[in-house]
């Protein structure tokens, strides 16, 4: 099975645009989840999905969003970016066959640089 | 709410050296889950073993190793004769089965380790 893709890899933005990353799960899951890896912050959750509907979300500000499509893809958005939004940017995929919790599986990331 | 903590930020050993990795965790649920991902400088995040709150088994895949104590609230990770390819990030990571946090992983800060020729 294909793993966990995500594009683009690498992304440089400035101040105030916005971007969207993408994230296609391992076949057959229906769970994504988007975490935000900063050197100072570490490892942060900021939303899953699972079925088309966001299941859960991280303490992050309104200008981060997500969706998730009828075939599990999901894709994330941040409007108005800011410096500190220059991160890298995981997915990770879950089967979720009847658990509320399943080991996630997580695609190479996107690294995002604001100026 | 769930906490992780990786005390030992950076870990220096010397190939065929034995190295653990320590994790302690905290979370009021009965039923929750510990996971190790290691981290090369790829940036992707491999996972390497889940464990859950009922099984206390210690694991054995090869070099590695995971022992886990509810006792001390610990999930330790020991590599037995590192290679200079084991060199990479490790993370401890904890996700709870009993709120509604859904499939939520809360992670720890992270220990590098360098494995030196």
């Amino acid at each position: 099975k294909a793993g966990v893709t995500q594009t683009p890899r690498y992304l440089i933005k400035t101040r105030g645009q916005q971007v969207t990353l993408s994230c296609s799960p391992i076949s057959g899951h229906r769970s994504v989840s988007w975490y935000q890896q900063t050197p100072g912050q570490g490892l942060q959750f900021l939303f899953e999905y699972f079925s088309e509907t966001q299941r859960n979300k991280g303490n992050f500000p309104g200008r981060f969003s997500g969706r998730q499509f009828s075939n599990s893809r999901s894709e994330m958005n941040v409007s108005t970016l800011e410096l500190g939004d220059s991160a890298l940017y995981l997915c990770a995929s879950s089967s979720l066959a009847g658990e509320r919790t399943d080991t996630q599986y997580f695609g190479p990331g996107t690294r995002l640089t604001v100026l | 709410a769930q906490k992780v903590t990786q005390a030992q930020t950076e870990i220096s050993v010397v190939e065929k050296e034995d190295v653990t990795l320590d994790c302690v965790y905290e979370t009021r649920d009965t039923t929750y889950y510990l996971f190790w991902y290691k981290q090369p400088p790829s940036g992707e995040l491999v996972f390497l073993i889940r464990r859950n709150s009922f099984d206390e088994q210690n694991e054995i895949s090869g070099r590695y190793s995971w022992n886990f104590q509810k006792s001390t609230s610990s999930f330790n990770f020991t590599i037995t004769a590192s290679q200079v390819v084991d060199s990479a990030v490790y993370f401890c990571a904890l996700s709870e089965a009993n709120n509604n946090a859904g499939n939520m992983l809360t992670f720890g800060g992270g220990t590098r380790l360098m494995v030196k020729p």
